[in-house]
């Protein structure tokens, strides 16, 4: 079984300003993580992905995230946020390297991100 | 590189009819899953398959079906729709395993009235 938790519904910021969208999860199996981003009547563009490996992640358009097993989270993070960077951010998990009888992304239920002048 | 089709992009059906999604996956992705993302479930997995073959199913009622052709692309019907049906469904392509990660559609919006 797994799960997400994204602990805010809605982050306001200042254009310039750092962004966290704070992420928990939870898995039976060593799980993969992804975050995405949905912008109005669009579909979901994937930032960055956690498989293996390397803990601190980076992504596109400067974003970057760590897994933190201890923790059990995945943060996501930018240094200074731009006003394109508003839209709906999803933290995603699901089983790292199934082979079996397929696998699912299982969403965490999003994070509206508000960047303001 | 061509990315996920998704067809028609808007739909609106009457309660009681059914309705056929296509999605087209990216060219050599053999692994296409569903999404039905609606404002109170959220983002919501349907089912997956990979090279015509159903590996993994959600928690939707025998209404939602789906299927994949030799060239990969997949539909998704749904039969005798419901109001609550209207939502998002999103389609995503896969070379087959997580780690290559998953490249969405941009949606198809049905509305059910």
């Amino acid at each position: 079984a797994q799960s997400v938790t994204q602990l805010d519904s809605h982050v306001s910021v200042s254009e310039g300003t750092p962004v966290l969208l704070r992420c928990n999860y939870s898995s039976s199996y060593s799980p993969s993580l992804f975050w995405y981003v949905q912008h109005p009547n669009k579909g979901l563009q994937l930032l960055l992905k956690y498989t293996s490996a390397a803990t601190l992640v980076k992504g596109i358009n400067g974003f970057e995230a760590e897994f933190k097993k201890s923790e059990t989270s995945f943060h996501l993070t930018k240094p200074s946020a731009h006003m394109s960077d508003a839209a709906e951010y999803f933290c995603v998990v699901t089983r790292r390297a199934f082979t079996g009888g397929g696998n699912k992304l299982t969403f965490g239920t999003g994070t509206q991100l508000k960047v303001e002048l | 590189k061509a990315g996920v089709t998704q067809t028609p992009r808007y739909l609106i059906k009457t309660r009681g009819q059914q309705v056929t999604l296509s999605c087209s996956p990216i060219s050599g992705h053999r692994s296409v899953s569903w999404y039905q993302q609606t404002p109170g479930q959220g983002l919501q997995f349907l089912f997956e398959y990979f090279s015509e073959t159903q590996r993994n199913k959600g928690n939707f009622p025998g209404r939602f079906s789906g299927r994949q052709f030799s060239n990969s692309r997949s539909e998704m019907n749904v039969s005798t729709l419901e109001l609550g049906d209207s939502a998002l469904y999103l389609c995503a392509s896969s070379l087959g395993r997580e780690s290559y990660g998953y490249t969405f559609g941009s949606g198809t919006r049905l509305t059910v009235v």
